[in-house]
This record gives structure tokens, sequence and C-alpha cells, in this order.
């Protein structure tokens, strides 16, 4: 059967320091893997998204980046947090057969 | 860009009674998938629908897959406490790949 793992669950970072976030995923080949940002109590805001490996689309400027060394593993990053970077972070997948898309359990991030 | 238009925003009801949600859009969409969110959590798939005029349980939802393609319904029945969380709308637009959200609507079911 087909699993996502995120993790940290929860992570506290001093303004600039570095992020990285890491999701994997377990039962299937070639997914589409994505990042996105909850702001408490808003919507899911789409960070990047790749189709393949070595391939990351952006959807908004920020002060972060997504990598994707393996096929089923998908990073998160950033060279110096800001206050703003805090938010709850959802990584995600879809096979492609059909369409749905599946979040792992999310990473709550504080910046202070 | 696309957005979906999802209300209400919150609902206050109370346990036992029947919840009744929407996602529209000016835009046609070609599937549509209703989550769930606890606080602290990622959202839960709860239903796929991926025809016009498709109608889909789950236990005690219930969805519908808009006529002219714009719009979806999710209905819960017969609500518990744990039916408590943030339920969101998305919809895969037509001729894209991407995954749009609603803006989420907050139950609170009260004993």
């Amino acid at each position: 059967s087909q699993t996502i793992h995120q993790w940290p669950a929860t992570l506290v970072q001093p303004v600039g320091s570095p992020l990285s976030l890491e999701c994997t995923v377990e039962g299937t080949s070639n997914p589409n893997l994505y990042w996105y940002r909850q702001a408490a109590g808003r919507g899911l805001q789409l960070l990047f998204y790749s189709v393949g490996i070595g391939q990351i689309s952006s959807e908004v400027p920020q002060n972060l980046s997504a990598s994707r060394p393996q096929d089923r593993q998908f990073i998160l990053s950033s060279k110096k947090l800001l206050l703003s970077d805090s938010g709850f972070y959802l990584c995600a997948y879809e096979t492609g057969v059909v369409e749905k898309l599946f979040f792992g359990s999310g990473t709550q991030l504080s910046v202070l | 860009g696309q957005q979906l238009n999802q209300s209400p925003q919150s609902m206050f009801i109370q346990e036992g009674e029947d919840v009744s949600m929407n996602c529209t859009s000016s835009s046609i969409f070609n599937t549509w998938l209703w989550y769930k969110q606890d606080p602290g959590e990622g959202p839960v798939l709860l239903i796929a629908l991926y025809k016009a005029g498709e109608l889909t349980s789950n236990g005690r939802l219930t969805a519908q897959f808009g006529i002219t393609r714009k719009d979806s319904f999710l209905n819960i029945s017969a609500s518990i406490p744990s039916d408590v969380g943030i339920y969101f709308c998305a919809g895969y637009y037509q001729n894209t790949d991407k995954l749009i959200f609603g803006t989420g609507t907050r139950l609170q079911v009260f004993p």
C-alpha cells in the first residue's frame, strides 16, 4: 500500500537559520510530489511541485526552495529563515493514474 | 488564476443535525475532491468525483459533482462530535494538472 512520511512534526527555528524538511513516499513509483503551506486557520497555498527527479516548479516567489534527489523523496529548504516562513507545511503526492492527492501529516514550523 | 468559492465559511450546529456545504467556480472542473482536516493534521481525502452528475457516498457523507461541472456539494447526515474540523473542496481545472483548493468550511458540532 502507498504511504507518505513527513518529518519532523514540529520545528522551532531562529530567524536566519537554515531549514530542511523531508518527505518520502512508499508503495508507488514516479509520483507527482507537492509542497503546500497553510497559515493558521487558512487555506492551502501551493509552493512547489515536481513531476520527476530533479524537476521542480515553483508557484510563488519566496525564501524557500525544493529539491527531488530521488524518485520518492522531496525536500523543502531554506538558507535563512524569515519570520514570515512560519506555518504548517504539507507534503502531498499523486500517482498520476487517478486524479487524487494524498497528504502527509504536516510540519508545524515556528520561526522566532 | 482560477479559484473556488467555498461556503459557508463556518458552521456551528447541534449534534444530530445534517450539514450542507458547497463549492462553486466560474470555470469547468474535471474532478472534484473533498477533504477533512483535523487540527495539526494533514487533510484526509473523503470523496472523489469524476463525472458530472455523479453522486457518491462515504458513510454519512454524500458528495455530488454538479451537472454544470462548475460546482460540487458535500452533505453530512446526523452529525457527531468527531465531524468537527475544516472541510476543503478541491478541483482539477479543465486542461490543467493543477489542483485548486477552496478556502475551507470550519465545522463545529455541539453536543
